[in-house]
């Protein structure tokens, strides 16, 4: 298994700002994940980070509104940049891994932007 | 149209009773996931499947990789299992999510 700590918890941020999420895996993983999950609603990804590469992001979301970095194999961050109140959101990173393969996820991070 | 359907959306039971929740998709996938999220609680994997059956506890999950299919199963549901249970379906190297079940269960 895997324990993801996800910092901060939640935040409230003016609009225009950016707040950037980190995520630490206690083991060496290739892939992470990042999600939005809208109020009511299932989860969103945003993008795969692979540590030395690129992130890839899925359609709808841009490197320079969601700039992510992966400097090595237990550390990924997300930032929110000029954020506006539909940034509104909860945000999660995952990683797959264990011999079951499951997916392991941080404990989101909700942010409300005014 | 969504890739990942789910149903029933919400679903009410009483306690003890048998519950299945249903998941298709229509793209050919790699693997399927089946979550857990409690009410302002994190979200818990339950299940990784890519063909057949897997069984854990009261829970089992199962796949029809030709129908494109997969069901999870509760056996003697219980009030603490009340949460929304969310598939997901990994396709080349995307991941997407079923909009969830929320299920209730009263004692």
């Amino acid at each position: 298994s895997a324990v993801i700590s996800q910092k901060p918890s939640r935040d409230i941020c003016q609009r225009g700002t950016s707040l950037t999420i980190q995520c630490q895996v206690d083991s060496q993983v290739t892939m992470m994940f990042w999600y939005r999950q809208q109020p009511g609603q299932s989860l969103t990804l945003i993008a795969t980070a692979n540590q030395g590469s690129e992130a890839t992001y899925e359609s709808g979301f841009v490197i320079d509104k969601f700039p992510i970095s992966r400097p090595n194999l237990t550390f990924s961050t997300l930032t929110v940049s000029n954020m506006s109140p539909e940034d509104s959101s909860i945000y999660l990173c995952s990683v797959q891994g264990g011999v079951d393969e499951k997916l392991f996820f941080g404990s989101g991070t909700q942010l409300s932007v005014l | 149209k969504n890739e990942v359907e789910q149903s029933p959306q919400n679903l009410t039971a009483q306690e003890g009773e048998f519950i299945t929740i249903n998941c298709s998709y229509s793209v050919g996938i790699s693997a399927l996931h089946w979550l857990q999220q409690h009410p302002g609680g994190g979200i818990v994997s339950l299940f990784m499947l890519s063909s057949g059956k897997k069984k854990h506890g009261r829970l089992i999950a199962t796949i029809n990789i030709q129908e494109k299919h997969s069901s999870l199963h509760i056996t003697a549901s219980h009030p603490r299992d009340s949460a929304v249970y969310i598939c997901a379906v990994r396709f080349n190297n995307d991941m997407r999510f079923g909009a969830g079940t929320r299920l209730t269960v009263k004692p």
